[in-house]
């Protein structure tokens, strides 16, 4: 059993490109998370989705864009890269949203330069 | 606007005493809380959550106390072990229905051998 699975797990980008950040998850899973985390600071959440096809934004979605076309995938996708967007990325799933546990990814550290 | 609060950075802790980790939290009608760990490098993993309805739940060696009235949680972890050593984060499920998690800034550990 996998559980949530980034990819990749580094990546330096230059300023204004664009990039995908993949997650996937096996656990059948309707809830879905992006988190930032920014050094010393906690997780802040970009964009969520309660199930397949539904998506919202979260605390700082300003420059992401998500999709989530199945209960599996939920791809984060970064359009015209900048400085503030260097950060460590940890996607996250759980079943019935935040009273339950939420099972993390690995994470991608993203450099933007 | 910080909802939820970890006013402490960092604690280190000799091996075999107690480790406390504490957290704040402002809005009054947060009703579950949970705790994760987190290694260099790894996820965040969860590790043990509270229900507002109680004030105390225990897990081995890890136990959440919950002080509606002060606002306040705290973790502790009896006896602390080197491997403890990680970074605590303390999170506060949304209460809206939005089944999103709010996470405090993490308590960096350092159980000393």
């Amino acid at each position: 059993n996998a559980g949530v699975t980034q990819t990749p797990k580094f990546r330096i980008l230059k300023i204004g490109q664009s990039m995908t950040l993949q997650c996937t998850q096996d656990m059948n899973h309707n809830y879905m998370y992006w988190y930032r985390q920014d050094p010393g600071m906690g997780l802040k959440l970009i964009y969520y989705s309660v199930g397949a096809g539904i998506t919202d934004k979260g605390e700082v979605p300003n420059g992401y864009n998500v999709s989530r076309s199945t209960t599996e995938d939920f791809p984060l996708r970064l359009e015209l890269a900048a400085p503030s967007q260097t950060s460590v990325y940890f996607c996250a799933s759980s079943t019935t949203g935040g009273r339950t546990e939420a099972f993390f990814g690995q994470g991608t550290r993203l450099t933007v330069v | 606007d910080q909802q939820v609060k970890q006013n402490s950075p960092s604690l280190s802790v000799q091996e075999g005493r107690i480790s406390i980790l504490n957290c704040d939290y402002t809005n009054s009608m947060f009703d579950y809380f949970l705790w994760y760990k987190k290694y260099p490098a790894e996820g965040p993993t969860f590790l043990i959550s509270i229900s507002s309805i109680k004030d105390k739940n225990e897990d081995g060696r890890f136990t959440v106390f919950l002080n509606k009235s002060a606002k306040h949680l705290s973790l502790h972890i009896v006896p602390s072990q080197p491997g403890d050593s990680a970074v605590y984060f303390c999170a506060a499920s949304d209460p809206s229905g939005t089944y999103k998690y709010i996470f405090g800034t993490g308590t960096r550990l350092k159980v000393l051998a």
